[in-house]
């Protein structure tokens, strides 16, 4: 059974970087068939789309937060990671990792919520 | 460009059955999408892919109960014989050039 999971700080300053590392366990992130993609939920709103990768390192990023998102992956470890710079208390969300098969996303994380406060 | 429309609430009564919607904008009629869960306080839950001709897959351990089907740009969710434990939010999901792409949600209250 496939899993993901999803770790790294949970509080991060204003003005700082927020990294993430989302580890696949059960199934190898070198698949050519998927790929995978982070998602956050800020507290009360919808799912918003961040970017995603491919195991070749090709990258996706929401237009909306291209200039502050770095994506990349790392098939030693069967990881991958995000990093979001310059964050402000609007970046407080609950962080989800996925994996995207054809259309749609077929496992989640459990998720992990990240405070953006000083 | 490509958009999911989705109501933002649904009621039905416990026992009952409920349809929920999603709508594909113009000239994305034959993608297919995704339907998740998310009960309160707990991350999404993949429950089925849907496609454009109605047939559907789902998830691991999603049951009987949960049904997909299709029209045109619409995409449904039926929900038979309504349980406490039902009472979620209900997301569709897409992709399309590049972007992973999220309807509002739709918060199903089961009375």
């Amino acid at each position: 059974q496939l899993q993901l999971q999803e770790s790294g700080p949970g509080l991060v300053k204003p003005s700082e970087t927020l990294s993430l590392t989302c580890t696949v366990s059960g199934g190898s992130i070198s698949s050519s068939s998927y790929y995978w993609g982070w998602i956050r939920q800020p507290p009360g709103k919808g799912l918003e789309w961040i970017g995603s990768i491919y195991y070749s390192g090709s990258t996706y990023y929401n237009p909306s937060l291209k200039s502050r998102v770095t994506i990349s992956v790392d098939t030693s470890k069967n990881q991958f990671s995000l990093k979001l710079s310059s964050v402000t208390a609007a970046d407080t969300a609950v962080y989800y990792c996925a994996r995207r098969s054809l259309r749609e996303i077929d496992y989640w994380g459990q998720g992990t919520l990240v405070t953006v406060s000083s | 460009q490509l958009v999911l429309t989705q109501s933002p609430s649904a009621s039905a009564s416990l026992g009952a059955s409920v349809k929920l919607t999603c709508t594909l904008s113009s000239g994305h009629s034959s993608y297919a999408i995704a339907w998740h869960q998310q009960q309160p306080e707990k991350g999404p839950r993949y429950l089925m892919k849907l496609n454009s001709d109605g047939s559907h897959s789902k998830g691991d351990g999603i049951p009987d109960r949960f049904s997909g089907s299709s029209s045109g740009a619409e995409r449904y969710l039926t929900i038979s014989s309504l349980q406490s434990e039902d009472e979620a939010d209900y997301y569709c999901q897409t992709w399309g050039t590049g972007s992973w792409v999220f309807g509002g949600g739709t918060k199903l209250t089961v009375l």
